[in-house]
Formats: C-alpha cells, structure tokens, sequence
C-alpha cells in the first residue's frame, strides 16, 4: 500500500544545532506540506511543495528550509534549532482531490 | 485569506448521546471542507469532505456534515457517541481554485465519559 513516511519519530538536539526532519511517499502526489502541531495554536503551515524543484514558504517558515529534488520527498531542515522549534511536525501529501494524507509525526525537542 | 474557527475547545459528551462540534470558516468563495481525526501519538485522518452538490456528506466511523453556506460553517455530527471517538477533531478549509494548501482550525478535543 502507498504511504508516507516521517524519521526520525522523536528527535532530542541542542539549540544552534542542524536538524533535518525526511518526509517521504510513495503515492506519487505532487503536492507534499510540512506543519507544525503546537497546543492552542493547531497546525500551522511552516513550508509546501506543488512539484519538484517548487517550494513555497507558508505562515512560520522563519528558521526552516525544504528542497525538493523529487516527487517522493521534502526534508524539512532547521538550520540553528531554536527552543521555540520544539513541537511535533507533520509532513503531508495531497491526492489530486485535494485531500491530505498525514504521516504519523516527528516529535522535536530542544534543549 | 482563508480561516477557520473552531470555537470549543474541549466537549464531553456521554457514551451513547449525540454530538455536534462547530466549525466556521472565512472565505469568499466557495470552499474545500474537510474534517480530520487525530488519536494521541497519531497523524490526521480524514473523516469527509466538502468539495460540492449535497450539503450533507456522510463520512467515515458513522460521521456526517452539513455546509450550511449562508451561516459559513460545516459542523460535524454523530448520533451516538463512542468511547472510542474520544481524540482531537479539527476542522479544515482549502481554496477550489486549484489544490491549494488547507487551512487548519485549532482543534475540538472530544472526551467521552461512561
């Protein structure tokens, strides 16, 4: 069965560090999305993708970075983890019937 | 710009009643509707969709929803509860002009008391 797939799963790291958060699916969607989850706030779109070599910043992409080289993934990069960047991350991909299709999260502590 | 309010933030209903959690939206036209289903430590599952023609979509689990366009909300509804419907429920509208990145709510935690 298609899916999409996020690692790591739980991420401890320092503040100033790099960090990469993979996203990947095999449903061949064109569309892919990285929001954050945060109590209060709901999810918050950080970065999205319509296709490859397309990337586009959405409402807090401040502190984060995506490429995409393929169909299949979008790493969500944070360049010098900030504390404020502690949350649970979703990627997502779109079926062309606008629905997303959500990974199962990456939980990002830092300290 | 597209938003989303979910005005409860949390709801307890008992196992067996009925339920109804709120979402109302801004948009100008017409809009993608969706509603997701979080479990804790889970991703988002879609429950149903909006997109056009019945305003009443029926969905996964026994869910249903009614666009009401003339009051901008898509409230979810269930006629009787289970324990096992106890998670997060967020509302969530896109443009139709294209596929175009959803608009979350910040969420309805759903507790279900025996």
């Amino acid at each position: 069965d298609a899916e999409i797939t996020q690692s790591p799963r739980h991420k401890i790291t320092e503040t100033g560090r790099q960090v990469t958060l993979a996203c990947h699916q095999t449903w061949n969607h064109n569309n892919m999305f990285w929001y954050r989850q945060d109590l209060g706030h709901g999810l918050r779109l950080i970065h999205y993708s319509y296709g490859v070599q397309d990337t586009n910043k959405g409402e807090v992409s401040d502190g984060y970075s995506v490429s995409r080289s393929n169909t299949e993934d979008l790493p969500l990069t944070l360049e010098s983890a900030a504390s404020s960047q502690t949350s649970v991350y979703f990627c997502a991909s779109q079926r062309d019937t606008g629905e997303l299709f959500f990974g199962e999260g990456s939980r990002l502590t830092v300290l | 710009a597209q938003s989303v309010t979910q005005p409860d933030i949390h709801i307890t209903v008992s196992e067996g009643a009925s339920l109804e959690l709120r979402c109302n939206y801004s948009y100008g036209a017409t809009p993608y509707l969706f509603w997701y289903v979080q479990s804790p430590g889970q991703g988002l599952q879609l429950l149903l969709k909006y997109f056009s023609g019945d305003t009443l979509v029926q969905g996964i689990k026994g869910f249903e929803a009614e666009f009401k366009r003339s009051q901008s909300s898509f409230n979810l509804r269930k006629p009787s509860v289970h324990w096992s419907d106890a998670a997060e429920y967020f509302c969530a509208v896109g443009e139709m002009t294209g596929f175009q990145k959803l608009v979350f709510g910040t969420g309805t935690r759903l507790l279900v008391s025996p």
